[in-house]
């Protein structure tokens, strides 16, 4: 079975603090993908970013940085210098690869991370 | 290029009405997937589709939800009867194949049973 989880529920800072949300997951594959998604208030679900197993390179995109560690099960989203455009609801999602290679196709996301930011 | 596309954006109605969601996939996508998220659980996957095939419905609720893919750019969410614990966001979205497993997704259905 896998599982996602992102323990903070709900997270507030104000703009221009920098701030982690969490995702740990648990998978018995041995080669799977990590995703991170946004949904803002307009309800939409944004895709981020996606990490394969086997690169744990961390990975930069302006103001987010990614933090895969295999060792850990962790795959930590970080917002440095926070915006109010940064609030939403943040989502880990996992899926996995049988050993055959074949894909399951779904992704298995976790409870998401509320982030608020106030000017 | 255009997304995922989804209609109606929102629906309202009353229990025991038929409700058919519809869903637009990205041209050129493979994959196809239903989502519903509530409050209580989260995002919940309902089914998913590979080239028009269902693949998995373990997710969905129960016989009043079915789902169709009668071609490559049009798939449907059907629940009838409609009950009030329907009330959800019901999301589609779609995937490329092999090598792409990014998921994108649509602007979601409000649905709305009283």
């Amino acid at each position: 079975a896998q599982k996602v989880t992102q323990a903070q529920t709900e997270i507030s800072v104000v703009e221009k603090e920098d701030v982690t949300l969490d995702c740990v997951y648990e998978t018995r594959d041995t080669t799977y993908y990590l995703f991170w998604y946004k949904q803002p208030p307009s309800g939409e679900l944004v895709f981020l970013i996606r990490r394969n197993s086997f690169d744990e390179q961390n990975e930069i995109s302006g103001r987010y940085s990614w933090n895969f560690q295999k060792s850990t099960s962790s795959f930590n989203f970080t917002i440095t210098a926070s915006q109010v455009v940064d609030s939403a609801v943040y989502f880990c999602a996992l899926r996995g690869v049988n050993a055959g290679g074949t894909s399951y196709g779904k992704l298995t996301f976790g409870q998401g991370t509320i982030l608020t930011v106030h000017p | 290029d255009a997304g995922v596309i989804q209609s109606p954006r929102h629906e309202v109605t009353e229990m025991g009405q038929e409700v058919t969601l519809r869903c637009k996939p990205i041209s050129g996508h493979d994959y196809l997937f239903w989502y519903r998220q509530t409050m209580m659980r989260g995002l919940e996957l309902l089914i998913y589709f590979n080239n028009n095939v269902p693949i998995d419905d373990s997710g969905m609720p129960e016989d009043r939800f079915s789902a169709k893919m009668p071609n490559a750019s049009f798939s449907t969410l059907k629940i009838q009867p409609s009950e009030p614990r329907d009330s959800a966001v019901y999301f589609c979205a779609s995937r490329a194949g092999t090598g792409h497993y990014e998921q994108y997704f649509g602007p979601g259905t409000r649905l709305t049973v009283t």
